[in-house]
């Protein structure tokens, strides 16, 4: 069974600090895909990693995908409150589906 | 990317009851799938809707309790049967397929009393 742990699943920082949140797992994924959820809505796809030791950017976030594909991270550089919300990460497998993460919920107090 | 419309968004049921949730599409889509999040968590995979054809279900998830249809590439609808509280949750349905990444669903938050 795929699994993954994602850390930490609780997060509460002040506007402008920086934060880094963790995916790992066992198993090699194809890709790996960060999400954004807020409340009443579904997940919207934030990155798709797919190259080991890949490095993408998206504004003020940082994504890595380990260089075994089975590891990755987001970092969110001066945290805003517009930031808030349930991070999730997700592998895909080699048949399309999705394993998700626990979660982080992140709070940014202003 | 795709948009997904599902009905209904939230509902409140009888225990023992069954309630339809109905995700559309505007596309013809390859795969959908189906998961279940219980508030403030994470998604669990109940079923990968195929067309056409019986839906392929995860472990701990059986057929007999979430009967899902697709009778075409722009439709499915799961199915939560004889309810009890415990399938209080929020159900999401999501598509992907070449043109464009996965897409989720709104989600339709379940309470059964």
């Amino acid at each position: 069974t795929q699994l993954l742990e994602q850390s930490p699943q609780f997060l509460s920082i002040q506007e402008g600090e920086n934060l880094t949140v963790y995916c790992n797992s066992s198993s090699v994924f194809s890709s790996l895909q960060w999400y954004r959820q807020e409340p009443g809505e579904g997940p919207v796809l934030l990155v798709t990693v797919v190259t080991g030791g890949e490095v993408k950017k998206l504004k003020r976030l940082t994504f890595q995908f380990g260089d075994a594909r089975k590891d990755s991270s987001l970092h969110i550089t001066a945290a805003q409150p517009g930031d808030t919300g349930l991070y999730l990460c997700a592998g895909v497998t080699q048949g399309g589906k999705l394993i998700f993460g626990q979660g982080t919920e992140l709070s940014v107090k202003p | 990317s795709a948009v997904i419309s599902q009905k209904p968004s939230r509902d409140i049921c009888q225990r023992g009851t069954s309630l339809t949730i109905q995700c559309q599409v505007d596309s013809q889509v390859t795969m959908m799938f189906w998961y279940r999040q219980q508030p403030g968590q994470s998604l669990t995979l109940i079923a990968t809707a195929n067309q056409g054809s019986e839906a392929t279900y995860e472990s701990g998830f059986v057929i007999d309790k979430f009967p899902i249809s697709r009778p075409n590439l722009t439709f499915s609808t799961l199915t939560v049967s004889n309810m009890s509280p415990e399938d209080s949750s929020i159900y999401l349905c999501s598509v992907t397929g070449q043109e464009y990444g996965y897409t989720f669903g709104s989600g339709t938050r379940l309470t059964v009393v």
